[in-house]
């Protein structure tokens, strides 16, 4: 079984202040690890995704993860917040089902970012 | 390229009426999946499709029915809705390239769906 926890469901940072957003995993194979991000009222997007490869996986609009095995985390940061940077975001882990990769997100951080 | 789209944004329905909500991508993907999304529980998979013909059941699939007659299309249809089916589903396609971007998945902006 795999499954991801996000620590902190709402997080409130001030903007150019570092932002850091917890996901530990559970996953009985070498996992893969995503970032989502969601926008009011949209659909997820992919920030980051770690695959086996480099361990700090840099993604879009600044942010990037490490892949800790011995801690079994893929926390999320990004220097400096921004004002658009507010959203939902997921860690996601998946394995391979039947040639299908079975996705189980986390419950999701609230980022609100204070001007 | 429109990506995934889904039909209709919004939708109130009353207890025990059916409807489908639809999902279309136009990515050639193999791979596409039903998601609902509650407040405080993530996104939770209904049903899944590896390929035209082919589905599967996801961690909530009861109430819940979906077919795959083409890899562009994946409908998921309400038998008989109740309130607790009140959720913003995401439709989301996937492929299994070697190349960079296996196994993203791409969403749909999402359908809000209310039954009362």
């Amino acid at each position: 079984a795999q499954s991801v926890t996000q620590l902190g469901s709402h997080v409130s940072v001030s903007e150019g202040a570092l932002v850091l957003l917890r996901c530990n995993y559970s996953s009985s194979v070498p996992p893969y690890l995503f970032w989502y991000v969601q926008y009011p009222n949209q659909g997820l997007q992919l920030l980051l995704k770690y695959t086996s490869a480099a361990t700090l996986v840099k993604g879009i609009n600044g942010f990037e993860a490490e892949f800790k095995k011995s801690e079994t985390s893929f926390h999320l940061t990004k220097p400096s917040a921004h004002m658009r940077d507010a959203a939902e975001y997921f860690c996601a882990v998946s394995r391979n089902s039947g040639g299908y990769q079975k996705v189980t997100f986390g419950t999701g951080t609230k980022l609100q970012v204070i001007p | 390229n429109a990506g995934v789209t889904q039909t209709p944004k919004f939708q109130v329905l009353k207890t025990g009426q059916s409807m489908t909500l639809q999902c279309a991508q136009d990515m050639n993907h193999e791979y596409m999946s039903w998601y609902r999304q509650d407040p405080g529980m993530g996104l939770r998979l209904i049903h899944y499709s590896v390929g035209a013909g082919i589905t599967d059941q996801g961690e909530v699939p009861n109430g819940y029915n979906v077919s795959r007659s083409t890899t562009e299309d994946f409908p998921l249809r309400l038998l008989s809705a109740a309130p607790s089916q009140t959720s913003v589903y995401f439709c989301a396609s996937s492929y299994s390239g070697l190349a960079g971007g296996r196994y993203e998945q791409y969403f749909g902006p999402g359908t809000r769906l209310t039954v009362t």
